[in-house]
């Protein structure tokens, strides 16, 4: 099973439609999860974090599923400006050592169509 | 304005020359960490500095070099023998260790490297 994997897309989805992807990963011991977007050719941003009791902000809802090693990512009423790539994104994971840094999905290629 | 600045935003790297990125951060933070991306890939990590002074390789430190004589710099060295070194190269840094905080990264907005 790879580190962390998602669906790269892209999802073609219509302005103000609701849109859920997941992003499943290997590494039970890691600590913190979060949800980054990366615009075309820029840094990533982050988005929110991600907490099993399940959080949201706004549009956006992330959910936590530690039993099954699953983060969930769902955007309401879709704009047009959240057209971008979704990065899944966790801590290592640190009990017997190993590098510092967070490991990262190779993204979700979402784009809203008018 | 509190930030993390990378320069330049577009190199330009000759057959067997060495170059450098610049990293500086001026939010007093401890941790600081090089990640390279290349096209529909992920983040990797290429060596992180815990405290002034201290660096350690990340998942593919071969071909680079960096140091951490300032607190505020982490400047990365791509070498020549770093055969692949087009790509996107993103600076980040945190409080403290993210292995102690668990706490997420804020980014610089990147140099990209191509071979001339």
């Amino acid at each position: 099973r790879k580190e962390v994997e998602q669906d790269p897309g892209p999802f073609n989805v219509p302005e103000g439609a609701t849109v859920a992807f997941n992003c499943t990963y290997s590494n039970s011991a890691s600590q913190s999860f979060f949800w980054y977007r990366q615009d075309c050719r820029k840094e990533p941003k982050l988005l929110m974090s991600v907490y099993s009791s399940g959080n949201e902000d706004g549009r956006f809802t992330a959910q936590l599923n530690r039993a099954s090693q699953y983060i969930s990512l769902l955007i309401r009423d879709s704009k047009l400006s959240d057209s971008a790539t979704y990065l899944c994104v966790m801590t290592r994971g640190y009990s017997g050592g190993g590098a510092d840094g967070l490991t990262f999905g190779k993204g979700t290629h979402l784009i809203i169509q008018p | 304005d509190g930030g993390i600045t990378q320069s330049p935003k577009y190199l330009f790297r000759k057959e067997g020359q060495n170059v450098t990125l610049s990293c500086e951060q001026n939010l007093n933070h401890d941790a600081m960490y090089w990640y390279r991306q290349d096209p529909g890939q992920g983040l990797r990590l290429i060596y992180y500095s815990q405290i002034v002074n201290d660096f350690q390789k990340g998942d593919i430190a071969e071909g680079y070099s960096v140091s951490r004589e300032k607190k505020e710099s982490f400047p990365l060295t791509v070498t020549s023998a770093q055969k692949n070194p087009t790509a996107f190269y993103l600076c980040a840094s945190t409080p403290r260790p993210i292995r102690q905080s668990n706490q997420p990264q804020h980014f610089g907005d990147g140099t990209r490297l191509s071979i001339l």
